[in-house]
């Protein structure tokens, strides 16, 4: 069974730049795409980019100039960096599967965690 | 970027009735359209993929139904752990994908 952790700080400061990542259990990196979603507390669902197993990144466009992924085949791992936090970042961070690109769905997710931007 | 809108944001329905949850997009998205369930302090579930095709595991009480912009999630008889927080979510012109701001399914 595949299985999704996220790790990471609970807590950033402003300005700061966030670092999470992912480890896939159960299964490879290979021929997916691995995202990144965000939920505020109590709000919505934000996709924030993902990357292709070779390599190839897609990010939203609201998010572009702050946000890096990455990936480690050899860890079976993928990263999130996100530059110049302000409270507004605040939320549960979601890692995610996605099949392909024809069918951009997240079929597995980890459990979220929680980051807080404050001073 | 695709818009997508949910109505109603809370549906309170009595278990054992029907549940019929709406999106709109703000354009056509064909039928690249998914649908989720979140409950509280969980990570969303997908529900359904390409409009209607049921995800692995999914009860055949929920189905899914539309094409361009309008799109329709139906629970036929809700059972108790039905009652959360359901979001669509568009892929048809990507990047970036886009959600709709959730329908919360309460009882009543």
């Amino acid at each position: 069974q595949l299985q999704l952790q996220e790790s990471g700080p609970g807590l950033v400061k402003p300005s700061e730049t966030l670092s999470l990542t992912c480890t896939v259990s159960g299964g490879s990196l290979s021929s997916y795409y691995w995202g990144w979603i965000r939920q505020p507390p109590g709000k919505g669902l934000e996709w924030i980019g993902s990357i292709f197993y070779s390599g190839s990144t897609y990010y939203n466009p609201s998010l572009k100039s702050r946000v890096t992924i990455s990936l480690d085949a050899s860890k079976n791992q993928f990263s999130l960096k996100l530059s110049s936090l302000t409270a507004a970042d605040t939320a549960v961070y979601y890692c995610a599967r996605h099949p392909s690109a024809n069918y951009y769905v997240s079929d597995y997710w980890g459990q979220g965690t929680l980051v807080t931007v404050s001073s | 970027e695709i818009v997508m809108t949910q109505s109603p944001a809370t549906l309170s329905v009595s278990p054992g009735e029907r549940a019929t949850l709406s999106c709109r997009a703000s354009q056509s998205i064909s039928s690249t359209l998914a649908w989720y369930q979140q409950k509280p302090g969980q990570a969303p579930r997908l529900l359904i993929y390409g409009t209607s095709t049921r995800a692995t595991g999914i009860p055949a009480r929920f189905s899914g139904s539309g094409s361009g912009t309008d799109f329709t999630l139906t629970i036929s008889s809700l059972q108790s752990e039905d009652f959360a927080v359901y979001y669509c979510q568009q892929y048809n012109n990507w990047p970036p994908i886009t959600f709709g701001g959730g329908t919360k399914v309460e009882i009543k």
